[in-house]
C-alpha cells in the first residue's frame, strides 16, 4: 500500500511569517513529487516539483527532498492571507500514478 | 501546460440515474486521468485512459460503474452509473504535463451531488 501522509492542520501563522509544510511518503523508490494548491471549491494547481534531494526554491516557496528519511516539504516564505488553502504533497508511483496525501490546511492571519 | 476544460462542472442527480462528465483538451496527450475527491478528502485515481486502449481501473474502481471512453488524443469522458449519494463527490479529469517527471494537471472538476 503506498501512503503519502501528511498533517491535517490546521496551520495557522501570521501574516509575513514562514509556513511550513511536511509530508512523509512509504516507498523507497519514489523519484519525483510534487505540491499542489487547493482553493476551496477549485482544483488543485502544481505549485513546486522537486525531485533531487535538497531545496528547490521558486519565488516565495521553497521545496525541500530527503530521499534517504522520504521526506518532502514546502517552506512560504512571507506568508500573505491569498497563500490560505489546502496544500496536497503528491508522489508518483510506477511511473504515471500520482498518490495524494490527505492535504494540510494553511490559515494565514493577518 | 494543456488548457482542460470539463462539462458540466456541477450537477445535482437523482439516485439510479447515470451522468456522464466530458474532458476536454486543447493540445494532443497521451494519458488522461480520472480521479475523484469526496467532500473532504483527498484525490484517489479512478482510472487512467489511453487512446486506442482500454481504461486501466484503480482497486476499488470497476468498469460497470466508471466507463470511460478515450476516442482520441484530446477527449475523454467518464460515466458514473447506477449513482447513490456516496457517488456525491468531485470528479477532476487531468493530463501529465510536457516534462519528463511525469507531473500532472487538471481541469476545473465536476461537483456532483446525488440525492
Amino acid at each position: 500500500q503506498k501512503e503519502v501522509e501528511q498533517n491535517s492542520g490546521p496551520l495557522s501563522v501570521p501574516e509575513g511569517a514562514i509556513a511550513s509544510l511536511n509530508c512523509t511518503y512509504s516507498d523507497r523508490g519514489s523519484q519525483s513529487f510534487f505540491w499542489y494548491r487547493q482553493y476551496s471549491g477549485k482544483s488543485p494547481e502544481l505549485i513546486m516539483s522537486i525531485y533531487s534531494n535538497g531545496d528547490k526554491e521558486d519565488g516565495r516557496f521553497t521545496a525541500q527532498l530527503n530521499k534517504a528519511s522520504q521526506y518532502v516539504s514546502l517552506l512560504i516564505r512571507d506568508s500573505q492571507p491569498s497563500d490560505s488553502a489546502t496544500y496536497l504533497c503528491a508522489v508518483l508511483w510506477n511511473t504515471d500514478k500520482l498518490i495524494f496525501g490527505t492535504g494540510t490546511r494553511l490559515q494565514v492571519f493577518p | 501546460s494543456a488548457v482542460i476544460s470539463q462539462k458540466p462542472s456541477r450537477d445535482i442527480c437523482q439516485r439510479g440515474t447515470s451522468l456522464t462528465i466530458q474532458c476536454q483538451v486543447d493540445s494532443q496527450v497521451t494519458m488522461m486521468f480520472w480521479y475523484r475527491q469526496q467532500p473532504g478528502q483527498s484525490l484517489t485515481l479512478i482510472a487512467t485512459a489511453n487512446q486506442g486502449s482500454e481504461a486501466t481501473y484503480e482497486s476499488g474502481f470497476v468498469i460497470d460503474k466508471f466507463p470511460i471512453s478515450r476516442p482520441n488524443l484530446t477527449f475523454s469522458t467518464l460515466t458514473v452509473s447506477n449513482m447513490s449519494p456516496e457517488d456525491s463527490s468531485i470528479y477532476l479529469c487531468g493530463t501529465n504535463g510536457e516534462s519528463s517527471y511525469n507531473e500532472q494537471f487538471f481541469g476545473p472538476g465536476t461537483r456532483l451531488t446525488v440525492l
